[in-house]
């Protein structure tokens, strides 16, 4: 099993410009989620999923959003990237919306 | 306030000690509590989860106080491999808070 895998591992993007970080789980997971890791500030939840077809607001879900069209997958799109979305993603999935497995991250710098 | 707070450390302890981190949350109807490690630049893994009866892994002990809204972690005869950031997670309805972790550091 891969477990959470995300892509890209890494892009730099100029303002304006848009883009999508695509995450797929092979555990059959139903919870999924995105957040985001600022220096001093811990993880942030932008959104989670409780299940295909389903997605909610986290923590800082402005300038964000995302899908859920398959089970394994879970979609982050920005549609107009600024400096202040310069971050680090990581994406999580959990069986029971406990104990969540995370993949190795995206790292995002918007010029 | 952040709903999730850690002391960032660094704390530097030498080889065998014993070492203890706090975590205080704000919001009293959380559901679930863990610890999660994390190593420079990597993901963050589970370590353990956090029960009010206290819950121990080994080394690692995990403390759950509701009445005053903290969560311990006790890691006894530190190991140099112990050393990463320590994050506090706090759940209510799969509202998932982490606090900025702290950084452990072991020396031979």
């Amino acid at each position: 099993n891969a477990g959470v895998t995300q892509t890209p591992k890494f892009r730099v993007l100029k303002t304006g410009q848009s883009m999508t970080l695509l995450c797929a789980q092979d555990m059959n997971h139903e919870y999924m989620y995105w957040y985001r890791q600022d220096p001093g500030m811990g993880l942030r939840l932008i959104h989670y999923s409780v299940g295909e077809g389903t997605t909610a607001k986290g923590e800082v879900p402005d300038g964000y959003n995302v899908s859920r069209l398959k089970k394994q997958n879970f979609l982050l799109g920005l549609e107009s990237a600024a400096p202040s979305q310069t971050s680090v993603y990581f994406c999580a999935s959990s069986e029971l919306g406990e104990t969540q497995y995370f993949g190795p991250g995206t790292r995002l710098l918007v010029l | 306030r952040k709903e999730v707070e850690q002391d960032p450390g660094p704390f530097n302890v030498p080889e065998g000690a014993t070492v203890a981190f706090n975590c205080t949350y704000s919001n009293s109807a959380s559901q679930s509590f863990f610890w999660y490690r994390q190593d420079c630049r990597k993901e963050p893994k589970l370590l353990m989860s956090v029960y009010s009866s206290g819950n121990e892994d080994g080394r690692f002990t995990a403390q759950l106080n509701r009445a005053s809204q903290y969560i311990s972690l006790l890691i006894r005869d530190s190991k140099l491999s112990d050393s990463a950031t320590y994050l506090c997670v706090v759940n209510k309805n799969n509202d998932m808070r982490f606090g900025a972790g702290t950084r452990l550091t072991v020396k031979p």
